[in-house]
């Protein structure tokens, strides 16, 4: 069955550093975020990506943020200069076209555990 | 911004005995869906059942029902002849309906369920 992967699993970096983490979604699907957990917090909504543009972000996805899709297929996210409390987890997660959307499921990729020192 | 609220942390269930999680939601809005996602231990999150506010029955997938009840705004999750493989993380997530820009969901802080063999 088709999954979300997304690399790396668990990346560490000190503060100020540039940190791109990777989703690869699944094929056919057209609507892509990222989503975040602060460790013992509720899942966060960051960004939607649809088209080659962002549709949707929430005040979280400042400047620091932001996403690309370079090659059709990988789905990026990067955090230009790490703050410690960009510590988290952070989830990729893909929808397909609108017809076979299910009412809205997301499928979700394992998530990319960031370490801010 | 919607809020979804799961007031129970954790949870712990005997073997083939019955749990309920809770889950409520505030909106103004009419058309919404509602979904309960399961995520085991360093595994993704999957979608174990949605709700379409505009439908009064409530939605079963095998061992999985929901309790929803529009005007107290409150969705639970009743597990049946719970199994070992049912202990995860459950969480609780809303989305606006078909409106512009309808992209995310707000989930809720989530409940860890114990599965006791």
């Amino acid at each position: 069955e088709p999954e979300v992967t997304q690399t790396p699993s668990h990346q560490v970096t000190q503060m100020g550093q540039e940190v791109i983490l990777r989703c690869v979604p699944i094929s056919n699907h057209l609507y892509f975020y990222w989503y975040r957990q602060i460790l013992g917090q509720k899942v966060e909504f960051l960004v939607s990506f649809y088209n080659n543009e962002i549709s949707e972000k929430s005040e979280i996805f400042d400047d620091q943020f932001s996403v690309e899709r370079p090659d059709g297929s990988n789905f990026t996210l990067k955090i230009r200069s790490t703050k410690l409390e960009d510590s988290a987890m952070y989830f990729c997660a893909s929808r397909p076209p609108t017809g076979l959307a299910l009412s809205g499921e997301l499928f979700f990729g394992e998530g990319s555990r960031l370490t801010v020192l | 911004a919607q809020t979804v609220t799961q007031s129970q942390p954790e949870m712990s269930v005997q073997e083939a005995e019955t749990v309920t999680l809770s889950c409520t939601y505030d909106t103004s809005e009419s058309d919404y869906y509602l979904f309960w996602y399961k995520q085991p231990p360093s595994r993704q999150m999957i979608l174990v059942i949605r709700q379409e506010a505009y439908k009064q029955q409530n939605a079963t997938e095998n061992r999985f029902s929901v309790n929803f009840q529009k005007a107290a705004k409150s969705f639970s999750l009743k597990i049946s002849d719970s199994q070992l493989g049912d202990a995860a993380m459950y969480f609780c997530a809303y989305r606006h309906g078909a409106k512009a820009g309808a992209n995310n969901l707000f989930f809720g802080t989530g409940t860890r369920l114990t599965v006791i063999p």
